[in-house]
């Protein structure tokens, strides 16, 4: 069974930095696309941003919102992928998501929820 | 930057009912869309891939269609763990935005 377990959510302040986990069980990781998404209170989805498998290049592409302030990468070793997210603002408290998929996101995780207040 | 809509954003149905959603993007985005169900408190679903795919699990109820700039999905008899939020998702280039959701409710 494919799992995935976000973790690392909480509050913390504008500008602060706060970094997202996310452990994959029951599928090849190595092999995944993984990406990470976000839902704001009460509003609608919001793609955060991928990483690509190694074997694909890993390379990584970002929202135009979070370019430049957030990175994800990942650790096949531990089969997590993560989202280190710095110079965070009011408007990044959501729930984010990660989910594996190139093209689209089949499996998702539970999400975990980050407040900037 | 391409944009994504959805019409209606909610609606009122009936159990049996035939529902239809629609999602419009501002350029063609070929057959890159997906569809998604979201419930209250849950992770959103995958339905629909590449326009009209049915994603392995998904009820055969649910069917997807269009190319181009228009896409609907449609729920052939609305069933009772139906009512949720439906949304579509482009992913024709590296940035896979989402429409802005439609309600399905009682």
């Amino acid at each position: 069974e494919v799992q995935l377990v976000e973790s690392g959510g909480g509050l913390v302040k504008p500008g602060g930095s706060l970094r997202l986990s996310c452990a994959g069980s029951g599928f090849t990781f190595s092999n995944a696309w993984m990406n990470w998404v976000r839902q704001a209170p009460g509003k609608g989805l919001e793609w955060v941003g991928r990483i690509k498998s190694k074997p694909d290049g890993g390379t990584t592409d970002y929202a135009a919102p979070v370019k430049g302030r957030f990175t994800i990468s990942r650790d096949d070793s531990q089969k997590t992928v993560y989202l280190q997210m710095n110079s965070l603002r009011t408007e990044d408290t959501a729930v984010y998501y990660c989910a594996t998929g190139g093209y689209f996101h089949d499996y998702w995780g539970q999400g975990t929820l980050v407040t900037v207040s | 930057d391409i944009q994504m809509t959805q019409s209606p954003s909610s609606l009122s149905a009936s159990v049996g009912d035939r529902v239809t959603i629609t999602c419009r993007a501002s350029q063609s985005i070929s057959s890159y869309l997906n569809w998604y169900q979201q419930k209250p408190g849950k992770a959103p679903n995958l339905l629909i891939h590449t326009a009209s795919s049915l994603q392995s699990g998904a009820p055969s109820r649910f069917s997807g269609s269009g190319s181009g700039t228009d896409f609907t999905l449609s729920i052939s008899s609305l069933q009772p763990e139906d009512f949720a939020t439906y949304y579509c998702q482009r992913n024709d280039t590296i940035a896979f935005s989402f429409g802005p959701g439609t309600k399905v409710d009682v």
